[in-house]
Formats: C-alpha cells, structure tokens, sequence
C-alpha cells in the first residue's frame, strides 16, 4: 500500500508566477484535502475534493484553485503569487464516509516565494 | 468561533516524564478531536483521536483528556522518550464541514 505522495518537494518561484503542485492519493482513498502551512504555524485548510468536485474551501481566494482526476490524484494550482504563499503545502487523502474520514498526509511541498 | 487554541507553544520534559499539552476550542457543534504529531520534514500523522461523547482514551503511553463542559482537551505522553520529540497539533472537526481545524502547535523536546 503506497501512502500519500506530493511533487515537487521544494521550489522557489517568484512574486506574480503560477505554481502547480502534485498529489497522489493513499490506495483506496477517493478524497483529497489541501491544506497550508506556515512556518511554525498549524495547517490551515485551503480546500477538499471529492468525485472531481471542490466540496469545502477554507478562506483562500480564488487564485487558489485545484483538480481531482479519475484515479483520485490532485492538483494545486497558485497563481499570481505572494510572498506571503511561502509555506510548506500539505496534501492529505481520505476515505469519505459518513462520519469522519481520517487524515493520511503527504511529506508536502514547500514553496518559497521571492 | 472556528479557532482552536493550543498550549504551550513549546515543552521541555526529561526522559521518563510527562508531557501535557491542552488545546481549547469555542464551537461546541464540533464532534471529533484528533492529535497529529509531526516530525521534522514529514507531514503530520494521526497519533490519538476522540469524540464528545467520551472523557477520556487511552492508547499505550498518549492518553487524551476531554471536558465538554470547559471545551478543552489534552494530550498527556506518559514516560516521555526522546523518540517523542516532534510537533504536536491539536485538531477539531465538525461532520459535514469536510476541513480540519487545527491549533498552533507544539514543540516538544524530551531531554535524554
């Protein structure tokens, strides 16, 4: 069983250029959740998909945006970015069901924005 | 009414002793707690959980502490190990939401 993988783990990228990050989910698991965090900060949540669909969004604005794909794999796109996007970009996977479906995160992607 | 509050912001615990860490939430319509702990470099990992309906759980040495009524709850690392050392989080969710809300952290350094 693979766990969740993210690509790449570091970039740096200038102020007002776009970035996409990638995830693979955990085998088995049908949702995808991206979350943000700063340093020495808690993760915060950007966004969550499910059947190819955003179903939840934290307080992101709409430069922030995502994918799901057929095989549950994931995007993160980021465009026009800040100085203030520099974080480590975790993805996490799930199995939804009714109740709560428990976190399985990916090592992340840490962006540094110049 | 979303935020959780966690604490401390750091710990130091000799080898064989116990850490706590307490996290505070405001909305009582959240229905499930987890702790992730997270080392340097690797996301977070789920260490503990519990839901309102229980006081208290209890897994080898992580129990969680849980009081509705204060709308708090804890972790205590019985024996603490300099294995233990990493980032501790606090964490609520309400069903439904599909987000996690988490506290700051907590960096725990356990001292051979």
């Amino acid at each position: 069983e693979t766990g969740v993988t993210q690509s790449p783990t570091h970039l740096i990228k200038t102020r007002g250029q776009q970035v996409t990050l990638r995830c693979s989910s955990q085998s088995g698991h049908n949702t995808v959740s991206w979350y943000q965090q700063a340093l020495g900060q808690g993760p915060q949540f950007i966004f969550q998909y499910y059947r190819e669909e955003e179903n939840g969004r934290g307080n992101f604005p709409p430069r922030f945006s995502g994918l799901q794909f057929p095989n549950y794999s994931s995007e993160l796109n980021v465009n026009a970015l800040e100085l203030d996007d520099s974080a480590l970009y975790l993805c996490a996977s799930s199995f939804r069901t009714q109740g709560t479906g428990e976190l399985f995160f990916g090592e992340g992607s840490r962006l540094t924005v110049l | 009414q979303q935020q959780v509050k966690q604490s401390p912001q750091s710990l130091i615990v000799q080898k064989g002793g116990i850490s706590i860490i307490n996290c505070a939430y405001e909305n009582t319509a959240f229905d499930y707690f987890p702790w992730y702990q997270q080392f340097p470099g690797k996301g977070p990992a789920l260490l503990i959980a519990i839901r309102p309906d229980v006081s208290e759980k209890k897994e080898g040495r992580f129990t969680i502490s849980f009081n509705k009524s204060a709308k708090q709850f804890s972790l205590h690392i019985m024996d603490s190990q300099p294995g233990d050392s990493a980032t501790y989080f606090c964490a609520s969710y309400l069903s439904g939401t599909y987000k996690y809300i988490f506290g700051t952290g907590t960096r725990l350094k356990v001292l051979a």
